[in-house]
Order: structure tokens, then C-alpha cells, then sequence
């Protein structure tokens, strides 16, 4: 079973400024399978990212995903004040099965 | 738009069996997997297990041996169901759509708000 690490736990960081995400994989994974996701207090859940670098419908592009392998980024270029919340990583494996990172929290500096 | 719905007990005593009903709206639930997820709060996201609509069925190995999906593709609807629960079975539950793009893996591109369901006598 392929296991997800984010780092870092937390990212305090202003609005404007620019957040990088780190997802690591314990093997690795086709790109292909990697997504990211947004999660606010209360609230599901949102599809940021898919196929690593793929943004989803309606995503702004200042949001945007790299990575291969087995170490995958989450690259917010400014962020707005809406942008504060945990992120995920998610990959889909063989089996079938859907594995989640432990999430990363970006708040307010 | 597709939208989704969780429903059910949001008590369920220690032992019994956790029952819920997702019913999809805007949208047809046929040729798709259908997910649900788990919350615990403060937590992180745990995938349950994925039903498509001709009933075909994975499960996390983790829970595999108590949990059962159903789909009823004319009420558009799908469902979970948990058994002898405890309490570490209290989290936030979600339903979900898995989709996948040629060539990429499943994501979860709809969720339901989350249902939340606690484990007490």
C-alpha cells in the first residue's frame, strides 16, 4: 500500500505570498493519479487538481500542480484570502484503492 | 449541476450496523463510481469503498470485512452500510463521485456536504 506524506503539518504565510506544498509518496506513482484537494472548516472537501498538474473545472490558474514520481507540489502563486484551509493529496493505486495525505494547513501569518 | 446527498441515522449505537443513503440529483448515477469517505473530526480523509452502477464493489482492505455497498439506479441513489460499529467509527461521512479523465487515475470531482455520524450507547 503506497503511502502519502505532506509537508509541511502547517504553512503561516500572507496574503500575496506564494505557498508550495509538498505531497511524497512511499513508491512511486504514475502522475497520472495524483489529485489535490481544498477543504475549508465545515465543508467538503473541493477537486483542485487532477492528473498532478490538470486543474479542475472553474480552479483559478493560481493554483497549479507538478511532480512525478514519488514527490509531488502544490504551487499556490498569490494567495487570496479565500485560499486558507488544508490541503490534500490523494492518489488512486492498483487494488483498486484511493489513499489521502494527513493534509496541510495553510493559515494566516 | 450534480449534486449530492447524505442521509441516515446520525446516532448509531456501539455494535450496530451504520446505515446510509446518498441520493444523486442533475445528473444520471449510471457509468460512474459512486465513493464514500470518512472524516473523524480534526482527522484526515479515509476512503471506504466505491460502488459502480452495475454493482461492482472494492472496499478498503481496512474495513472490508464490514462493510456493504448497495446502488439503486432507479431512485439514483447508493448506499453504506457499516456493521458492528465502535467508536472510532464517529467521523464525518461523505459521499462522493469518482471520475477520471482518459488516461489519469479516479479523483473525487463531486461530494455531498458530509453527514456527521456518532458512535454512543
Amino acid at each position: 500500500e503506497i503511502v502519502l506524506t505532506q509537508s509541511p503539518g502547517t504553512l503561516s504565510l500572507s496574503p500575496g505570498e506564494r505557498a508550495t506544498l509538498s505531497c511524497r509518496a512511499s513508491q512511486s506513482v504514475s502522475s497520472s493519479y495524483l489529485a489535490w484537494y481544498q477543504q475549508k472548516p465545515g465543508q467538503a472537501p473541493r477537486l483542485l487538481i487532477y492528473g498532478a498538474s490538470s486543474r479542475a473545472t472553474g480552479i483559478p490558474d493560481r493554483f497549479s500542480g507538478s511532480g512525478s514520481g514519488t514527490d509531488f507540489t502544490l504551487t499556490i502563486s498569490r494567495l487570496e484570502p479565500e485560499d486558507f484551509a488544508v490541503y490534500y493529496c490523494q492518489q488512486y493505486g492498483s487494488s483498486p484503492s484511493f489513499t489521502f495525505g494527513p493534509g496541510t494547513k495553510v493559515d494566516i501569518k | 449541476q450534480v449534486q449530492l446527498q447524505e442521509s441516515g441515522p446520525g446516532l448509531v449505537k456501539p455494535s450496530e450496523t451504520l446505515s446510509l443513503t446518498c441520493t444523486v440529483s442533475g445528473g444520471s448515477i449510471s457509468s460512474y463510481y459512486w465513493s464514500w469517505i470518512r472524516q473523524p473530526a480534526g482527522k484526515g480523509l479515509e476512503w471506504i469503498g466505491r460502488i459502480y452502477t452495475s454493482g461492482s464493489t472494492n472496499y478498503n482492505p481496512s474495513l472490508k470485512s464490514r462493510v456493504t455497498m448497495s446502488v439503486d439506479t432507479s431512485k439514483n441513489q447508493f448506499s453504506l452500510k457499516l456493521s458492528s460499529v465502535t467508536a472510532a467509527d464517529t467521523a464525518v461521512y461523505y459521499c462522493a463521485r469518482a471520475s477520471r479523465k482518459y488516461g489519469s487515475g479516479y479523483y473525487f470531482d463531486y461530494w455531498g456536504q458530509g453527514t456527521l455520524v456518532t458512535v454512543s450507547s
